[in-house]
């Protein structure tokens, strides 16, 4: 199995720019996961899908972010617009029905000017 | 927000010691997991604990559980320098959803 994959790897963009973070999980995952991870605050749990449905997003940190899980094999993060507030690595982790732990992906370096 | 919080935050050692890093939690727990971070990498599991259990081993590691103190530690013996890396314990909540990361340990072992 490839594991979780996350594209791209690295962004740059400048502030105000709509910004797409994408993510597939695990084959036969139906959990899914977004994380952001910065030096100030740590590992934050933005918001997590069950069998492609959003179940808590009270995580996420204004109405400029956004995501959807349209099938079960992907799903994307959205900003937009963007601020450099919003520089971070962003993680993508899925898990499978009962399973307990996470299996995550090699990350998103986003950098906002 | 975070779960939890973790202590130290930054460990050095010398290679063949062992290092210990505790996690405390703040609510009732499905199970409590320790999770590793190489430098500019996703995060790798490595054991997990259910609240019912009290230790578990696992090759060089040991993890301790104590539920009424609502904390945890790990134990990495006979270290190595290829054991530099961040340590986080994660939690999830009863409905065993929600997985919340502590703070994290940064551990330097050297050669």
């Amino acid at each position: 199995d490839a594991g979780v994959i996350q594209s791209p790897r690295h962004e740059v963009t400048e502030m105000g720019q709509e910004v797409t973070l994408r993510c597939k999980p695990i084959s036969g995952h139906n959990s899914l996961f977004w994380y952001r991870q910065t030096m100030m605050r740590g590992l934050e749990l933005l918001i997590y899908f069950n069998n492609n449905v959003p179940i808590d997003d009270s995580g996420m940190p204004e109405d400029r972010f956004s995501a959807k899980m349209p099938n079960a094999s992907f799903s994307t993060l959205k900003i937009q617009p963007s601020e450099p507030r919003d520089s971070a690595v962003y993680f993508c982790a899925s898990k499978g029905t009962g399973g307990e732990k996470l299996f995550f992906g090699s990350g998103t370096q986003l950098s906002v000017l | 927000s975070q779960q939890g919080e973790e202590d130290p935050q930054a460990l050095s050692i010398q290679e063949g010691e062992n290092a210990t890093m505790n996690c405390s939690y703040k609510t009732s727990i499905n199970n409590l997991q320790w999770y590793r971070q190489n430098s500019g990498r996703g995060l790798v599991h490595l054991i997990l604990i259910r609240s019912n259990e009290r230790e578990k081993h696992s090759g060089r590691l040991r993890v301790t559980l104590d539920t009424s103190k609502k904390s945890s530690s790990l134990l990495i013996t006979a270290s190595r320098a290829a054991d530099t890396a961040s340590y986080f314990c994660a939690t999830d909540d009863t409905g065993g959803f929600k997985t919340i990361f502590g703070a994290g340990t940064r551990l330097f072992v050297k050669a």
